[in-house]
């Protein structure tokens, strides 16, 4: 079945490392996006990505990078920059005006 | 910017009972793009409904319906004879294809559908 993998479901980060979520899918969707989410509030997009070896800045891009080398993989990585990086993370794809098709997510914590 | 605001956090009703959530959007785009999402305890975000803006006529999908008001940038979910697997935040989403596809999501609606 086609869909979108993100892993680890759970992660934890220590001060001052650098930690990667990744995010595969197997839909041939063009479009894919990375959103955080924390407790009220709604998903706010981090980064997004229309093709491959191309993507631009969501609303809350500081302290992220990620990388679009391949249709399928999108990862991000979350950087020493991002003080307050305990949330939850959702990748998306889409393909033209289709509706987003979600992961499972990766909730992330600080040790 | 595109706004999206749910200015109802929290409802609750009764099961078989009818609830309807909120949603109102700010744009000057004519071509856009209404959803609502439906994100259970288990995190996953679920499509529920898609109304495209060119269309008059209120989606419907099963029990789920929506009241598209155009001129009042407004656009409410409808969840009729009520069941607890309803319980869920729901999330009301604007798109429009000019900014290449970027959603805009509302904060939510946490839903409880009481036995």
């Amino acid at each position: 079945d086609g869909g979108i993998t993100q892993s680890p479901k759970y992660l934890f980060r220590k001060e001052g490392q650098n930690v990667t979520l990744s995010c595969e899918q197997n839909l041939n969707h063009d479009a894919m996006y990375w959103y955080r989410q924390d407790p009220g509030q709604g998903l706010r997009l981090i980064y997004y990505s229309q093709i491959v070896n191309d993507f631009q800045k969501g609303d809350i891009a500081e302290g992220y990078s990620v990388s679009r080398e391949k249709k399928e993989s999108f990862p991000l990585t979350v950087t020493s920059a991002q003080k307050n990086p305990t949330a939850f993370y959702l990748c998306a794809s889409s393909v033209a005006i289709s509706p987003q098709h979600f992961g499972d997510g990766t909730r992330l914590s600080i040790l | 910017a595109q706004t999206v605001t749910q200015s109802q956090p929290e409802m609750s009703v009764q099961e078989a009972e009818t609830v309807t959530l909120s949603c109102t959007y700010d744009t000057s785009e004519n071509n856009y793009y209404l959803f609502w999402y439906k994100q259970p305890p288990s995190r996953q975000m679920i499509l529920v409904i898609r109304q495209e803006a060119y269309k008059q006529q209120n989606a419907t999908e099963n029990r789920f319906s929506v009241n598209f008001q155009k001129a009042a940038k407004s656009f409410s979910l409808k969840i009729s004879d009520s069941q607890l697997g309803d319980t869920a935040m729901y999330f009301c989403a604007f798109m429009k294809p000019s900014t290449g596809n970027q959603f805009y999501f509302g904060t939510g609606t946490s839903l409880t559908v009481i036995p």
